[in-house]
């Protein structure tokens, strides 16, 4: 199981950027990096994904490393319904179906 | 906008009963899963069917732990002989085959507690 390594917990002020790092060193050719977000008493949600390129969508920026052994989620502006528990998780392009969470970040946003 | 939905929301049970959750999917999707979050943890994969059929189960799944998905929509997973370790938050997802994200949408979860 491809492993991902993430700070326990960061915190941001609101209106400010966030960034949120992920280690992932033994990442394969055909892992996706998948981030998802987890709101206090809510399922986890689907944040943005992505495999070599950087990647923008309407909630988040995905910055990947060259080497692809780290990557980072970019919140442009945090705001307090952005606190929540974020996880970077690898996706095998060819076995898709299992998805592994790890720990994740905890992401508290100061007004 | 019908999502994932799961049912009940909370089970408190004594150890040794069973217990049967349920989740109802986004109605076209036909990937279905379940996963397992104790406190602090990120969820743990646990099964996966495809339509009616299970494709995949963690080693995380005891033989005290049975899911099914019989016609391909709703899916159940029992718990028998609950154990105090079992107390944890269940939860649902579903996706549809072909999207190149997979992306997994989850349902609020059920919570158990085992006594």
């Amino acid at each position: 199981d491809a492993k991902t390594t993430q700070p326990n917990s960061m915190e941001s002020n609101e209106e400010e950027p966030v960034h949120l790092p992920c280690n992932h060193s033994t990442i394969s050719g055909t892992d996706y990096i998948h981030w998802y977000r987890q709101l206090p008493s809510q399922g986890p949600e689907y944040v943005i994904h992505g495999l070599t390129s950087n990647v923008n969508n309407r909630m988040a920026s995905l910055a990947i490393a060259e080497d692809r052994k780290s990557s980072t989620l970019i919140l442009h502006r945090a705001t307090l319904r952005d606190a929540a528990v974020y996880y970077c998780i690898l996706r095998d392009q060819y076995n898709f179906n299992k998805f592994y969470f790890g720990s994740g970040t905890k992401l508290n946003v100061k007004p | 906008d019908t999502g994932v939905s799961q049912d009940p929301r909370h089970k408190i049970t004594k150890r040794g009963q069973n217990v049967t959750f349920r989740c109802d999917p986004i109605s076209e999707h036909n990937r279905l899963y379940w996963y397992r979050q104790t406190l602090g943890q990120g969820p743990e994969f646990l099964t996966y069917f495809q339509n009616e059929a299970q494709l995949e189960k963690s080693r995380l799944l005891s033989d005290r732990f049975s899911a099914e998905r019989p016609k391909g929509s709703f899916s159940t997973l029992e718990i028998q002989r609950t154990e105090q370790g079992d107390s944890a938050m269940y939860l649902c997802a579903s996706s549809r085959q072909g999207i190149q994200t997979n992306e997994q949408f989850f349902g609020p979860g059920t919570r158990l507690t085992v006594l």
